[in-house]
């Protein structure tokens, strides 16, 4: 059984400072990871994929993968109060040349910024 | 550009009865799926459809069928629904996005409770 886990939160952080949002896998065939940031009541929608050891950034999001420790993250700098949602770590088996990939999710860490 | 679209949007059941989830994309992929989201335990994957003509079982299929109707549609049936299939309901669609894997598109989502 591929597991994927978080921590659930909720994560408190005031306006401005930098979240930190972790994830652990337990496959080590797992090649790429997604982050997915979901507003209440509303879809899960992509912020992020990161499938080499290191650190990627977009805007003020970083993503940062550890293959060796199983262990991806996502940071999230000058955190605003529009950033208050769940954020779903998921991690993909697929490697590429097939046409289609299937998702484990975690459960998710619920992200509140206070002003 | 309407993306992934779901129906309906709510729906109630009592134990036993059936009913269809319908889904339909406008963004000319290849895959669909159908994720259940419980409070707690974040995305499961009931079904997939890698291409047109084909489907497969994800993490917990038992008490659903699924019909790729074309590359469009995408529809998931409880033939006798139960009280554990209240949940949320998302279908999504998938875009190749290169070695990273295959990225998800969400339809809005279907609350459904069995009484």
């Amino acid at each position: 059984q591929k597991e994927v886990e978080q921590n659930s939160g909720p994560l408190s952080v005031p306006e401005g400072a930098i979240a930190s949002l972790n994830c652990t896998y337990s496959d080590r065939g797992s090649q790429s990871f997604f982050w997915y940031r979901q507003y209440s009541g509303k879809s899960p929608e992509l912020i992020m994929f990161i499938y080499s050891n290191g650190d990627k950034e977009d805007g003020r999001f970083t993503a940062q993968l550890n293959k060796a420790s199983q262990y991806v993250s996502l940071l999230i700098r000058d955190s605003q109060p529009s950033d208050s949602a769940t954020y779903l770590c998921a991690v993909s088996e697929n490697a590429g040349g097939t046409s289609y990939g299937k998702l484990t999710f975690g459960q998710g860490t619920i992200l509140t910024v206070h002003p | 550009n309407a993306g992934v679209t779901q129906t309906p949007k709510f729906q109630v059941l009592k134990t036993g009865q059936s009913m269809t989830l319908q889904c339909a994309q406008d963004m000319n992929h290849n895959s669909m799926y159908w994720y259940r989201q419980d409070p707690g335990m974040g995305l499961r994957l009931i079904y997939y459809s890698a291409s047109e003509g084909t489907t497969d079982k994800g993490e917990v299929p038992n008490g659903y069928n699924v019909s790729r109707l074309n590359k469009r549609e995408f529809s998931l049936r409880l033939e006798s629904a139960a009280p554990s299939q209240t949940s949320v309901y998302f279908c999504a669609s998938s875009d190749w996005a290169g070695r990273g894997g295959e990225k998800l598109f969400f339809g809005s989502g279907t609350q459904l409770s069995v009484l």
